[in-house]
């Protein structure tokens, strides 16, 4: 079955530190891969999104490429914020079959220090 | 545009009362989702609805809950009786559902149930 496996938290930086959070994933069919981000008290947003291999997703100074031969879609920031402290999800979605499952990781808790 | 709305947004109550949960989705979105997140299990799909339709319940965890989608504007998942380890936060998602394959679910912000 599919599944995702990404670095356990809580991760803790000091503004402007660069940002990497692991995520790996072991999937069926040819699966699109994403992050969400989780604010306080909110609901999950999407933060990017890769359908293929090699695609780069990136929005708001976040970047993750989709790696077949790696199985993994690592988020990056180059220079984080104290506004980017939440919690982060790694989630893909088969494209074949069951597509319309999202299987998430478990989060990884992001502090960010001023 | 509005998004995803949920309520209410926190309900606390005792063991053995019946609890519903609300969710109105984005307008034009063919599909929904109800998921449970906790700390031990991360967050799970309880089901999914596609054109109203309950397409998957397997995640559901037993008889006690019950999810319905009367038309494409409104959703509810009920639990019957309630018990403490139901205690979650329970989202509400759409997306669209277009040729094969789901875009980009949209998430509502929650609903935060305390059972005591």
């Amino acid at each position: 079955g599919n599944s995702v496996t990404q670095m356990e938290g809580p991760v803790t930086l000091s503004e402007e530190a660069f940002l990497t959070i692991n995520c790996t994933y072991t999937a069926t069919g040819y699966p699109s891969l994403f992050w969400y981000v989780q604010y306080p008290g909110e609901g999950l947003q999407l933060l990017l999104k890769a359908t293929k291999a090699d695609d780069k997703g990136s929005n708001k100074g976040f970047e993750a490429t989709y790696r077949k031969e790696t199985t993994s879609f690592h988020l990056e920031k180059g220079s984080v914020q104290v506004s980017d402290s939440a919690v982060y999800f790694c989630a893909l979605s088969d494209t074949r079959g069951s597509n319309y499952k999202l299987t998430f990781g478990k989060g990884t808790l992001l502090t960010v220090n001023p | 545009d509005a998004g995803v709305i949920q309520s209410p947004r926190h309900e606390v109550t005792e063991m053995g009362q019946e609890v519903t949960l609300r969710c109105k989705p984005i307008s034009g979105h063919n599909s929904l989702f109800w998921y449970r997140q906790t700390m031990m299990r991360g967050l799970e799909l309880l089901i999914y609805f596609n054109n109203n339709v309950p397409i998957d319940d397997s995640g559901m965890p037993e008889d006690r809950f019950s999810a319905k989608m009367p038309n494409a504007s409104f959703s509810t998942l009920k639990i019957q009786p309630s018990e403490p380890r139901d205690s979650a936060v329970y989202f509400c998602a759409s997306s669209l559902f277009v040729g094969t394959s789901n875009q980009p679910q949209h998430f509502g912000d929650g609903t935060r149930l305390s059972i005591l």
